[in-house]
């Protein structure tokens, strides 16, 4: 069974940078096929894609958010993290860790709450 | 502002058919399958449909999914009062070269 946990600081202040990590467990992110992703979804709203990478090749980001995020993976750890940059209160949202694949995300993490505030 | 039109609500009491619809565009829905997310109240979503019609283990048959040209839409028979939730479409988009997403319809069950 793939399971993903989210894990980082509940608040950030603005201008600064959003780091979270999701750690993986029943599968390897270095293993072949599938993709490692994040997702956020602002409150009350729907949810916004923002960036998938196979680890040993690409990464693809959500054009809207490209300039203000990275993506990385440790493999010893099996984790993948995001960073997010000059955060802003429009960040305000609970972000996802996901696997892709064919086109669907077929598992979750169970997501956590990121609030930009001062 | 989603590229992806669903209808905010919807609602149907115990035992009703319902369906969601989903409209798109030719570079999502109309040149790729479409896969449908459930999300409970206060969880993370979930798998419900992939490839516009299969389900995932463990998700009951009377949820089914269907599409034709750039509009997909979710069917949900036998209503039960645990399917209330958020309901999302989610396609692949060419020109994102990644998944959109439909604003989501609430679906209550009276």
């Amino acid at each position: 069974q793939v399971q993903l946990q989210e894990s980082g600081p509940g608040l950030v202040k603005p201008s600064q940078t959003l780091s979270l990590t999701c750690t993986v467990s029943g599968d390897s992110i270095s293993s072949g096929g599938y993709y490692w992703s994040w997702i956020r979804q602002h409150p009350g709203k729907g949810l916004e894609w923002i960036v998938y990478f196979f680890y040993s090749g690409s990464t693809y980001y959500n054009p809207s958010l490209k300039s203000r995020v990275t993506i990385s993976g440790d493999t010893s750890k099996n984790q993948f993290s995001l960073k997010l940059s000059s955060v802003t209160a429009a960040d305000t949202a609970v972000y996802y860790c996901a696997r892709l694949w064919g086109g669907y995300f077929d598992y979750w993490g169970q997501g956590t709450l990121v609030t930009v505030s001062s | 502002q989603s590229v992806l039109t669903q209808p905010p609500s919807a609602s149907g009491t115990p035992g009703q058919r319902v369906t969601i619809s989903c409209s798109g565009s030719h570079s999502n829905i109309g040149s790729n399958t479409v896969n449908w997310y459930q999300q409970l109240p206060g969880t993370a979503p979930k798998l419900l449909i992939y490839s516009n019609n299969r389900r995932p283990s463990g998700v009951p048959d009377r949820f089914s999914g269907s599409k034709s040209g750039t509009s997909a839409s979710l069917a949900i028979s036998g209503l039960q009062s645990e399917d209330e939730a958020d309901y999302y479409c989610a396609p692949w988009d060419d020109s994102l070269n990644g998944p959109v997403f439909g604003g989501g319809t609430k679906l209550t069950v009276l």
